[in-house]
């Protein structure tokens, strides 16, 4: 199994630009999330999904657009990139039922100039 | 709001040392904690997690030690090697709500740098 792949490693941006980052998981995890790592700063939820076609809003979703139309896909959308998203994202998915850890992909680093 | 920290931000310990890397938590319903590691340039990596109805639990050279009195947690790592030089976060696990797993809120450390001298 491959885990978690999320394209692409790196990308670099203009402002006002949009793009999508791309998630997939072959381990059929319900529940997805995306995180955003910031330096001095603890991993923050962007937007999670507990299964496909819903989806919720974590704690610093604004700027950022998600949708789940299969169980392996949760692209993460920017819609009119702004230097404050400058940032590294990491896509995760995890079984359902309590206490089960989220498995992380390698990120994408992304800079918007 | 709720929040997990580092007591060390940075740890040096010698090849063939035991590393302890702590971490407080502020919400005593946390009821499931995570450590990961992460190295440079790659996603945080599962290392060890531990429920809140146990104190101890241990794996392949990492024991994790949960003290709920003081709301402390601990990475223990025995005989740290090189390729154990690293970040790693502690994460709480917050569960609410009814059903599926569904209802949780995870939240993440800001991590301790293991820098491990051959």
């Amino acid at each position: 199994n491959a885990g978690v792949t999320q394209t692409p490693k790196f990308q670099v941006l203009k402002t006002g630009q949009s793009m999508t980052l791309q998630c997939a998981q072959d381990m059929n995890h319900e529940y997805m999330s995306w995180y955003r790592q910031d330096p001095g700063m603890g991993l923050r939820l962007i937007h999670y999904s507990v299964g496909a076609g819903i989806t919720d809003q974590g704690e610093v979703p604004n700027g950022y657009n998600v949708s789940r139309s299969t169980t392996e896909d949760f692209p993460l959308r920017l819609l009119s990139a702004a230097p404050s998203q400058t940032s590294v994202y990491f896509c995760a998915s995890r079984p359902t039922g309590i206490n089960q850890p989220q498995h992380f992909g390698d990120g994408t680093r992304l800079s918007i100039l | 709001g709720e929040s997990v920290g580092l007591h060390l931000p940075t740890l040096s310990v010698q090849e063939g040392d035991n590393s302890i890397i702590n971490c407080a938590y502020s919400n005593s319903a946390s009821d499931y904690f995570i450590w990961y590691k992460q190295e440079s340039g790659k996603g945080p990596q599962f290392i060890i997690d531990i429920r809140s109805n146990m104190d101890k639990r241990q794996g392949q050279r990492v024991t994790v030690l949960l003290n709920k009195t003081v709301k402390h947690l601990s990475l223990q790592i025995a005989a740290t090697q090189p390729g154990d030089s690293a970040v790693y976060f502690c994460a709480e696990n917050l569960f609410y709500g009814s059903g599926g797993g569904s209802n949780y809120k995870l939240t993440f450390g800001k991590g301790t740098l293991l820098t491990v001298n051959p």
